[in-house]
Order: C-alpha cells, then sequence, then structure tokens
C-alpha cells in the first residue's frame, strides 16, 4: 500500500488570493497521479489525470503539475473565490498491474470572503 | 448522463446493528468501487468489483463487512455489526474498466453511537 502525504492539512486565504498545496507520492512504479475536489455533502469531482513526468494541467484558474521523478504533485489556485472551499485530494496509482487508488489525506480549503 | 447513485445518504445505528447501503454506478460501467473515509483521512478502498466478481478485497473486514454486485450493476455493502469505528463516509465509484477515470457518487454518511 502507497504512502501518499498531503500539506497542508487545512488552509484559510482571503478572497482573490492564490494558494497551492504539495501531494507527495512513492516515485517507484508510478502510473497515474488524479486530483479530485469534494465539496460538502456532494460527489468528489475529477479536476485532473497526470501520468507524464513535467505534465501541467489547467481548467480555469485550477492548474496542477507533476515531477514524477521526485515524487510530487503542485495544484495551485489563481485568485481563490468562495466557491473554490472544498476538500482537495490525491490519489497515486501505481504499476501498471495495480487496480488500486490510494489517497492522501486530502487539503481542506477555506476561502474568506 | 446520470451519475453515480446512493443512498441512504445519512444513516444513524446504534454498535451491534446491522445497515446496508446501495450504489447504482453509471449505466456501462463495469467496474465498482466502495470507499471508506474516515473522518480526517483519505478514501480507502474496501472491495473493487469488475462486473459481478470480486477483483480485489484484501481491506474489507470480512468479519462483519460483506458486498455483493450479483448482476453486474447495482451493488450493496452491509456491515454487521457495526462498531464505533465504523462510522465513516462511504463511497461508491464506478468506472469503464479498471484503469480509467472513476467517478463518485454523493457518499453515505454513517454515525455509530
Amino acid at each position: 500500500i502507497l504512502n501518499v502525504e498531503q500539506s497542508p492539512q487545512s488552509l484559510h486565504v482571503q478572497e482573490g488570493d492564490s494558494t497551492n498545496f504539495t501531494c507527495s507520492f512513492p516515485s517507484s512504479n508510478f502510473y497515474a497521479l488524479h486530483w479530485y475536489r469534494w465539496e460538502t455533502a456532494k460527489s468528489p469531482e475529477a479536476l485532473f489525470v497526470m501520468t507524464l513526468n513535467g505534465d501541467e494541467k489547467k481548467k480555469g484558474r485550477i492548474s496542477a503539475t507533476l515531477n514524477t521523478k521526485e515524487g510530487y504533485s503542485y495544484l495551485y489556485i489563481k485568485g481563490s473565490q468562495p466557491e473554490d472551499s472544498a476538500t482537495y485530494l490525491c490519489a497515486s496509482k501505481e504499476g501498471a498491474g495495480s487496480y488500486q487508488l490510494t489517497f492522501g489525506k486530502g487539503t481542506k480549503l477555506s476561502v474568506i470572503p | 448522463e446520470a451519475g453515480v447513485a446512493q443512498s441512504p445518504r445519512y444513516k444513524i445505528i446504534e454498535k451491534r446493528q446491522s445497515v446496508a447501503f446501495w450504489c447504482n454506478p453509471i449505466s456501462g460501467h463495469a467496474t465498482l468501487y466502495w470507499y471508506q473515509q474516515i473522518l480526517g483521512q483519505g478514501p480507502k478502498l474496501l472491495i473493487q468489483f469488475q462486473n459481478n466478481g470480486v477483483v480485489d478485497d484484501s481491506q474489507l473486514p470480512k468479519d462483519r463487512f460483506s458486498a455483493e454486485r450479483l448482476k453486474g450493476v447495482d451493488s450493496t455493502l452491509k456491515i454487521q455489526p457495526a462498531k464505533l469505528e465504523d462510522s465513516a463516509v462511504y463511497l461508491c465509484a464506478s468506472s469503464l474498466a479498471p484503469f480509467n477515470e472513476q467517478f463518485f457518487g454523493p457518499g453515505t454518511r454513517l454515525t455509530v453511537l
């Protein structure tokens, strides 16, 4: 079972501020890295799936980068809005023979209007 | 396209009682997953089905948890008898195939008193 770490555990930012979080995962036998956004009382929503070292993906004000050699991914939110308040989960999938997604504990973001 | 449906959304029971959760995956998705998310932790895979067969149940506490997907569509997860430490959100997810993107339902929040 992989060890996927996320930091910080939680943070509060003012509306309009930009912010970023970190996900670290074992770099050996890496297959894919997933980011999800989970708002309270809703379904976790897939943001990005990243597989290649150096991948950068963007969706509106949210972007993510991937470094598979050192085993980390960053998620950036530019100009945070109250609707960005959610828990952001990353999950790593190892090797081509494993079915399992291993999740980190998440980063809980609160955007203060 | 309808998403993954789960019911009930909330359940409160006393320890030693039994409880069952239901999941209806996205139409055509062959792979179905049950996750347990305890407060402060990331979702943990309990069991994965491919059609109506179990692919991975290595983290399912089989002395009290059971799951089935008899016709390869809907699935039920049962806990009998429940313990205090079973209090968690139980998430169901589905995907077209094991390595495809997973889509999550809204979860069932279980409180065991």
